[in-house]
């Protein structure tokens, strides 16, 4: 089966400018995640859909970061206005139905710069 | 901060030889733990899971030990390859609607 795809692989953008990622997930994956990943850490989630729903955004700058998912299967992220500290790389996963949580399958990731 | 963290930042091992990768966790709710392996530009990659109703699992070359006495849960691959060498991340999970959460990697190098 088709991985998770996402893009673009790579973004370099000045600070206060904006910037949107985008998640195609795994073929019948209901729950979706996007994570970021700064240089020498471990993923850190940012928000979690069940469908076209949010099930989790508790740790999502909501003053600049947005996302939608909205017929239920492909995603955005994006960054408004990007800080320095915005610097990371953005994972997309997704995971099967009755799986919340367990199991993600991830995409390779779009590596921001923020300069 | 992170519930879940890892002892040593880098592990060297002989291709050939088995390697241990461990693991500390700090919530004993949690239920959920689940190993990735992450190489240079790329995702976390699924290596395999555990449940807390379970001591240990097996899959290919990989084993994983749950320890919930110390809260400890180790990652063993048998007959370490070059291509083993990449971050291995430990995650976990506590109850049906938590997010998963994760240490912050261990570098595991495979020398030839």
């Amino acid at each position: 089966e088709a991985g998770v795809a996402q893009s673009p692989r790579y973004k370099i953008i000045e600070k206060r400018q904006s910037v949107a990622f985008w998640c195609n997930p795994i073929s019948g994956h209901a729950t979706l995640y996007w994570y970021q990943q700064i240089l020498g850490q471990g993923p850190k989630l940012l928000i979690q859909f069940q469908n076209n729903g949010v099930v989790d955004d508790s740790q999502l700058p909501k003053d600049r970061f947005s996302a939608e998912r909205l017929k239920g299967v492909d995603s955005t992220l994006k960054i408004q206005p990007a800080k320095l500290e915005d610097s990371a790389v953005y994972l997309c996963a997704s995971s099967r139905p009755r799986t919340l949580g367990e199991k993600l399958f991830f995409g390779s990731g779009t590596q921001l710069s923020v300069l | 901060g992170e519930s879940v963290g890892l002892h040593l930042p880098t592990l060297s091992v002989q291709e050939g030889d088995n390697s241990i990768i461990n693991c500390a966790y700090s919530n004993s709710a949690s239920d959920y733990f689940i190993w990735y392996k992450q190489e240079s530009g790329k995702g976390p990659q699924f290596i395999i899971d555990i449940r807390s109703n379970m001591d240990k699992r097996q899959g290919q070359r990989v084993t994983v030990l749950l320890n919930k006495t110390v809260k400890h849960l180790s990652l063993q691959i048998a007959a370490t390859q070059p291509g083993d060498s990449a971050v291995y991340f430990c995650a976990e999970k506590t109850g049906a609607n938590s997010k998963l959460t994760f240490g912050k990697g261990i570098t595991l190098s495979v020398r030839p």
